[in-house]
């Protein structure tokens, strides 16, 4: 149990380009998911959480109208880089959080997504 | 500022030895402490993880020591194989404040045969 995936798992686009990565829970409801960005060899930086329903917030030095984030229900969250330039190409990795019970700390990552903008 | 401070930065242990991980933290709001297994290429994965009321959690061969009063924890993992070799990452969140996760910078353990 507690899967989370994520599509495409690898992306290559032209600088411009607009590109929407998906992220699920398939097994288990998400009271919120979170966006991570991964520098390689680098630790996992925050960038947004999300709740169903509701706004993201954003981290400190990331342009929401840059990567714009949608929690559509409790199972879904998207986030689209809009108009991708090479230094945002990155590894992006969500995470969901558990909705009830008595592991509402836990966070279970997705295999990320590998973004590469020429 | 990182929250949470992570070290070594790397480790080569032989197999069948302890690989130890050691985290510190300052915010004392922290009330959750998970680590992560990472492969390269791959998402984190959820190893073991522990709360400030217990001093030690063992799963396995992987076991959390918790100082309360240092502000430290630590990921011991005994009889450590080459399947071990990974990238290892604590973090630390606040229970009802958001839950987001502060990582350490991860420790890149290499287990030789």
């Amino acid at each position: 149990g507690a899967v989370v995936s994520q599509h495409p798992s690898r992306v290559i686009c032209k600088s411009g380009t607009s590109v929407k990565i998906e992220c699920r829970s398939l097994d288990f409801q998400a009271t919120t998911m979170f966006w991570y960005r991964q520098f390689p060899k680098q630790s996992l930086m925050l960038m947004a959480t999300s709740n169903e329903g509701s706004k993201a917030t954003y981290e400190q030095g990331v342009e929401k109208d840059k990567f714009l984030i949608n929690h559509a229900s409790l199972t879904l969250s998207t986030l689209t880089v809009t108009s991708a330039h090479p230094e945002d190409s990155s590894f992006y990795i969500c995470s969901a959080r558990v909705r009830g019970g008595g592991k509402t700390d836990t966070q279970y990552f997705g295999p990320g997504t590998r973004l590469t903008v020429l | 500022q990182q929250q949470v401070k992570q070290s070594p930065q790397s480790l080569i242990v032989q197999k069948g030895g302890i690989s130890i991980i050691n985290c510190a933290y300052e915010n004392t709001a922290f009330d959750y402490f998970p680590w992560y297994q990472q492969f390269p290429g791959k998402g984190p994965a959820l190893l073991i993880a522990i709360r400030p009321d217990v001093s030690e959690k063992k799963e396995g061969r992987f076991t959390i020591s918790f100082n309360k009063s240092a502000k430290q924890f630590s990921l011991h993992i005994m009889d450590s194989q080459p399947g071990d070799s990974a990238t290892y990452f604590c973090a630390a969140s606040i229970s009802n404040s958001g839950y987001a996760l502060n990582f350490g910078k991860g420790t890149s353990l290499l287990v030789t045969p």
